[in-house]
């Protein structure tokens, strides 16, 4: 399995909305519910944003969305906030019991 | 509070070994599935190993199979991670990551620990 494709980055402005795209194949993302999304900032621990695809853990804001149609998950952001800037990773659990994570996407407001 | 926290990271040199260990507290540690994710600097995470919640499933990534053995002890509520045939590529910040329950995703990590293999 090779890494998830991700952009590099994605800019908005405050207030806008963003949705980052992670595209994998039928062996990952397309054939599990089981995408997940993290936002990392510099020297930091990753932190759990999305699980199974759409399900948001408690206490991540309702501003963050997930999705996903075939073999690409979508990350959404809405209303766009200067602390959304950071690093964005995707991750998918794969055909062979393993877990492959995106290159990441850094989000610049 | 729910709380992971790495040891044993530090300086080796390629082909030597190192134990990483991870302490859990503040959930039903034996209740969950857990795991290794690194991080190389500058590079995005990756998954090492998991191991279930009673120890009788693990799997490793492809890129540290032979070389690398995840344990868990979970009457002292600890992971493991023996390192052996260390190489320069897994210079890394190596988490202990718990698996969200009854789904899929890394619901809680710790703050990391720094390996580093150079001569």
């Amino acid at each position: 399995h090779s890494a998830l494709t991700q952009p590099a980055s994605v800019s908005g402005f405050p207030g806008q909305w963003i949705t980052i795209p992670c595209t994998g194949t039928s062996s990952d993302v397309g054939g599990y519910n089981a995408v997940s999304w993290y936002q990392q900032y510099p020297g930091k621990a990753p932190k759990l944003m999305i699980y199974d695809v759409s399900s948001r853990p408690s206490g991540i804001s309702i501003r963050i969305s997930g999705s996903k149609s075939d073999n690409t998950a979508s990350l959404t952001i809405a209303g766009l906030q200067p602390d959304d800037e950071a690093i964005y990773y995707c991750s998918s659990y794969t055909n062979n019991n393993a877990r492959i994570f995106g290159g990441g996407t850094k989000v610049t407001v | 509070e729910v709380q992971l926290v790495e040891s044993g990271g530090g300086l080796v040199r390629p082909g030597g070994s190192l134990r990483l260990s991870c302490a859990a507290s503040g959930f039903s540690f034996n209740s969950y599935t857990m795991n290794w994710v690194r991080q190389a600097p500058g590079k995005g995470p990756e998954w090492v190993a998991s191991i279930s919640d009673t120890g009788d499933d693990i799997y490793y990534a492809d890129s540290v199979k032979g070389r690398f053995t995840i344990s868990r002890d979970n009457t002292r509520n600890s992971l493991y991670l023996q390192m052996s045939s260390l190489r320069v590529e897994d210079t890394a910040v190596y988490y202990c990551a718990r698996d969200q329950y009854g789904g899929y995703g890394f619901d809680v990590w710790g703050p990391g620990t720094l390996v580093t293999a150079s001569s």
